[in-house]
C-alpha cells in the first residue's frame, strides 16, 4: 500500500539555520504530495504541495521539490526563525485514488527552533 | 470564506452522555472528512463523505455516528464512548477536479475530546 516515511524528531536548531526535513514515499504512478505544519494546539495547515514530477512548492520560505526519480520530497527552509516550531507531517493522496481520496500521513517531524 | 470551523474547540463528557461535534465550511467542497489525531501521532481517516453521502468508514466503532445534512455542515454524534476515545477530532474539507483531490485539504483547528 501507499506509505509516507519522514525522519525522526524531535529536530532541534539554532535561529537562522538551514532545514531540512526528509520524506520518502511509496505509490504507484505519480501521487500528489503535500506538507502541513501543526502549531502547538491547533489543526493542520497546508503549507505547500506538488502535483508532478519537477513541481516546486514554496511557501513562507519553505520549499520542497518533487523528486520522482528517489520518491522524496524533502523540505526545506534557508533561515527557521523560532515561530516555526511546530510538527510537520509530509503526506501524499494517489494518483489512482478510487474514491478513498484521502490522505496518507508520514508520522510527523517536531521541530524546535531556539533563540 | 476559506475556513473549516469546528464546534465546540474542547469537550469534556462521560461515558454515558451523548454529544455531538459539527464542522461547516463554506467553500462549495464536495468531499468532507473526519479525522482523530492523538497526541503525537498523524491524523487516522474516520470517514469519508463525498456529495453529502458516506463513501468511507474506516472501520470506525458504532459509537461514531457520523451525519452529513447539507453540502456545508459534517456532524459527528458521540455516544458512550470510553477514555481511549479521548483526541483531538479533525474536520476537514477538499474539492475535487476532474474526480481527483490534489489540492490539498482545508483542516478545521479541531475539537480536543476528553472522556472522562
Amino acid at each position: 500500500g501507499d506509505s509516507v516515511t519522514q525522519m525522526e524528531g524531535p529536530v532541534t536548531l539554532s535561529e537562522e539555520a538551514f532545514l531540512t526535513i526528509n520524506c520518502t514515499y511509496t505509490a504507484t504512478g505519480y501521487p500528489s504530495l503535500f506538507w502541513y505544519v501543526q502549531y502547538p494546539g491547533e489543526g493542520l495547515q497546508l503549507l505547500l504541495k506538488a502535483t508532478k514530477a519537477d513541481d516546486k512548492g514554496s511557501n513562507k520560505g519553505f520549499e520542497a521539490t518533487y523528486r520522482k526519480e528517489t520518491t522524496s520530497f524533502h523540505l526545506e527552509k534557508g533561515s527557521v526563525q523560532v515561530s516555526d516550531s511546530a510538527v510537520y507531517f509530509c503526506a501524499l493522496i494517489p494518483q489512482m485514488d478510487t474514491g478513498r481520496r484521502a490522505l496518507t500521513f508520514g508520522s510527523g517531524t517536531r521541530l524546535q527552533v531556539q533563540p | 470564506d476559506t475556513e473549516v470551523t469546528q464546534t465546540p474547540k474542547h469537550l469534556v463528557m462521560g461515558m454515558t452522555n451523548k454529544k455531538s461535534l459539527k464542522c461547516e465550511q463554506h467553500m462549495g467542497h464536495r468531499a468532507m472528512y473526519w479525522y482523530k489525531q492523538k497526541a503525537k501521532k498523524p491524523p487516522e481517516l474516520m470517514f469519508v463523505y463525498s456529495y453529502e453521502k458516506l463513501s468511507i468508514n474506516e472501520s470506525v466503532p458504532s459509537r461514531f455516528s457520523p451525519e452529513c445534512p447539507n453540502s456545508s455542515l459534517l456532524n459527528l454524534h458521540l455516544h458512550a464512548l470510553q477514555p481511549e476515545d479521548s483526541a483531538l477530532y479533525l474536520c476537514a474539507s477538499s474539492q475535487f477536479r476532474g474526480g481527483q483531490t490534489n489540492y490539498g485539504y482545508t483542516f478545521g483547528s479541531g475539537t480536543r475530546l476528553t472522556v472522562v
